[in-house]
């Protein structure tokens, strides 16, 4: 079956640190990939998406790579800051009979100033 | 764009009681997602809609669960005879037809049941 695997949190990072989350996928086919960011007490926004292999997403400085030959969609940023602290979530969609976004447990990141 | 949106944002009610939230998704999207989020998890899918069409619900989903989308709009989730696990955040969500079409979320209705 399709699933997604994320590297296990709290990842905490000093301000302009590098950052990488490990996400692994399994899935038939070629699946859209995703990863979004929750803020505390808010809900799921779209950070960015790609939808074929060596696609290359990009948004507010995080970028992810689809890699279909290693199945991984892991997401980086050169220098994070103070506001970049949620939980971002890797995903992964098929549009088949189930039209549902399989989701990643989530990952907690914590910068520190 | 105004975004989905959900109301309510916050609600508390006691065990055996039932709620309903409401979700107005973006005004072009066909598609509308209903799923559960618990303390540390990512979201469980709970059922989808396309237009007015309810098209999948998931096991998760039981008798006490009811969604509907009347006009292919906006949406509702009833809960009947509320349980002290139906306790989490609500994510409404809505997108355009095609599997490369990401969904937009709305800020969730939190669930709490004394």
């Amino acid at each position: 079956g399709n699933s997604v695997t994320q590297m296990e949190g709290p990842v905490t990072l000093s301000e302009e640190a590098f950052l990488t989350i490990n996400c692994t996928y399994t899935a038939t086919g070629y699946p859209s990939l995703f990863w979004y960011v929750q803020y505390p007490g808010e809900g799921l926004q779209l950070l960015l998406k790609a939808t074929k292999a060596d696609d290359k997403g990009s948004n507010k400085g995080f970028e992810a790579t689809y890699r279909k030959e290693t199945t991984s969609f892991h997401l980086e940023k050169g220098s994070v800051q103070v506001s970049d602290s949620a939980v971002y979530f890797c995903a992964l969609f098929r549009g088949d009979s189930n039209y549902q976004l399989i989701w990643g447990a989530g990952t907690k990141l914590i910068i520190k100033p | 764009d105004t975004g989905v949106s959900q109301n309510p944002r916050h609600k508390i009610t006691k065990r055996g009681q039932n709620v309903t939230f409401r979700c107005d998704p973006i005004s072009e999207h066909n598609r509308l997602y209903w799923y559960r989020q618990t303390l540390g998890q990512g979201p469980e899918f709970l059922t989808y809609f396309q237009n007015e069409a309810q098209l999948e619900k998931s096991r998760l989903l039981s008798d006490r669960f009811s969604a509907e989308r009347p006009k292919g709009s906006f949406s509702t989730l009833e809960i009947q005879r509320t349980e002290q696990g139906d306790s989490a955040m609500y994510l409404c969500a809505s997108s355009f037809v095609g599997s490369n079409q990401p969904q937009h979320f709305g800020d969730g209705t939190r669930l709490s049941i004394l």
